[in-house]
């Protein structure tokens, strides 16, 4: 089956302007996650939806940074007023359940502020 | 954030050998996992440890989570071509909010024919 897509695979933008990235979990995955890998780094976590439940936001940088999750499956990270720290390959991850399933990962969007 | 301390950061072998990498925390963790990640990929989940002196094997590599639940170790042996790449280790805690994943900074392995 299809596993979790990632879009776009690569974003270019100026600083301070925002940009939204995509991610499509694995169907019938009721968790999602976001990290961030910056360059030469291991991936932290920015947040989790499961289900209907409140998001664990405890991950997110900063007040630019937030998500959101639509009808329990498509989730989209929105960086706002972009700093050129802010580059990183952004990954998203789903599982079945939630904390203790194991977490399939997309293959990142690739995020350069110039 | 928190990270684990994974060591090394680079091997450099040659194939057929063997290879080992490491990773230890200052806290506990219920659930230790190793993760390959390819270029241009996400992480692939290689093994999970769930209970602490627990050994476990998936081919070529063995895993083992430590006693003190601070630390895990990945071998690979008679490593060839494509175990090529970056190996991360990540640490689980149970209970509500806790189960994101805390990654260690990674082990780049390149294998020499």
């Amino acid at each position: 089956g299809a596993g979790v897509s990632q879009s776009p695979s690569n974003k270019v933008t100026e600083k301070g302007k925002d940009v939204e990235l995509r991610c499509d979990p694995i169907s019938g995955h009721t968790a999602l996650y976001w990290y961030r890998q910056s360059l030469g780094q291991g991936l932290e976590f920015l947040i989790y939806f499961q289900g209907n439940s409140a998001p664990d936001k405890s991950g997110l940088p900063s007040d630019r940074f937030s998500a959101e999750r639509t009808g329990g499956s498509v989730s989209t990270l929105t960086i706002q007023r972009t700093q050129q720290e802010d580059s990183a390959v952004y990954l998203c991850a789903s599982s079945l359940q939630g904390l203790t399933d194991t977490q399939y990962f997309g293959p990142g969007t690739r995020l350069t502020v110039l | 954030g928190q990270q684990l301390n994974q060591s090394p950061q680079s091997m450099f072998i040659q194939e057929g050998e063997d290879v080992s990498m490491n990773c230890t925390s200052s806290s506990i963790f219920n659930t230790w996992l190793w993760y390959k990640q390819d270029p241009g990929e996400g992480p692939v989940l290689l093994i999970a440890l769930y209970k602490a002196g627990e050994l476990t094997s998936n081919g070529r590599l063995t895993a083992q989570f430590g006693i003190t639940r601070k630390d895990s170790f990945l071998n690979i042996s008679a490593s060839i071509p494509s175990d090529v790449g970056i190996y991360f280790c990540a640490g689980q805690k149970s209970g509500t909010s806790y189960g994101k994943l805390t990654f260690g900074q990674g082990t780049i392995l390149t294998v020499h024919p």
